[in-house]
């Protein structure tokens, strides 16, 4: 079945960017969404936006348009969520998540990565 | 926005026991829900979809019910393992989390 394994976790400074990575393997990367969903500590979970590789495009949920780019290489099957002008209340595990139905932004998401801390420290 | 507000924030029960958990929509999502379960230092995994949908490899204890703006969530009798912190979904509009609810060991 598919997997998804994420980079590791980063340390940032405030007004940087990061750029997460998420690789699938074991099953068909093209034709499903992957979205990216992030937890502050002890909070719940918030939808960012996601990619449905084989049509290149992106959506982004309204309150990071502008701030986050989503990306996805068809030929590593590999999503990127990457984040600019860090501030420390973006500190959370981001999570990548596929979508369970093809072809569609307005999924459930299964399965999902094992989660990246991000956290954005002076 | 479609919001969902999940009651109650949180509950204690004993294992054996019957859990209830409820998820209401600000506006109908028709069948569009789902259950997610959430282990400290886990990711999510997905329970129910479309509402009373099982996933793959989740046990029959657990089932969803519900249409329009309320569902409920109910583990029929508790195991040990099932004590976690449970959100709701919907995909109606863009995809959007309830709040939570943490089932604790009584």
């Amino acid at each position: 079945q598919v997997q998804l394994v994420q980079s590791g976790a980063e340390v940032k400074k405030p007004g940087s960017s990061v750029k997460v990575s998420c690789k699938a393997s074991g099953g068909t990367f093209s034709s499903y969404a992957i979205s990216w969903v992030r937890q502050a500590p002890g909070q719940g979970l918030e939808w960012m936006g996601g990619i449905i590789p084989i049509f290149g495009t992106a959506n982004y949920a309204q309150k990071f348009q502008g701030r986050v780019t989503i990306t996805a290489d068809e030929s590593t099957s590999t999503a990127y969520m990457e984040l600019s002008s860090l501030r420390s209340e973006d500190t959370a595990v981001y999570y990548c998540a596929r979508g369970l139905s093809a072809r569609t932004f307005h999924n459930w998401f299964d399965p999902w990565g094992q989660g990246t801390l991000v956290t954005v420290s002076s | 926005e479609i919001v969902l507000t999940q009651s109650p924030a949180t509950l204690s029960l004993s294992p054996g026991e019957r859990a209830t958990l409820s998820c209401r929509a600000s506006q109908s999502v028709s069948s569009y829900l789902a259950w997610y379960q959430q282990k400290p230092g886990q990711a999510p995994r997905l329970l129910i979809y479309d509402a009373s949908n099982r996933a793959t490899g989740i046990p029959a204890r657990f089932s969803g019910s519900g249409s329009g703006t309320d569902f409920t969530l109910t583990i029929s009798s508790l195991e040990p393992e099932d004590f976690a912190v449970y959100y709701c979904q919907q995909r109606s509009n863009w995809p959007f989390f309830g709040q939570g609810t943490k089932l604790e060991i009584k």
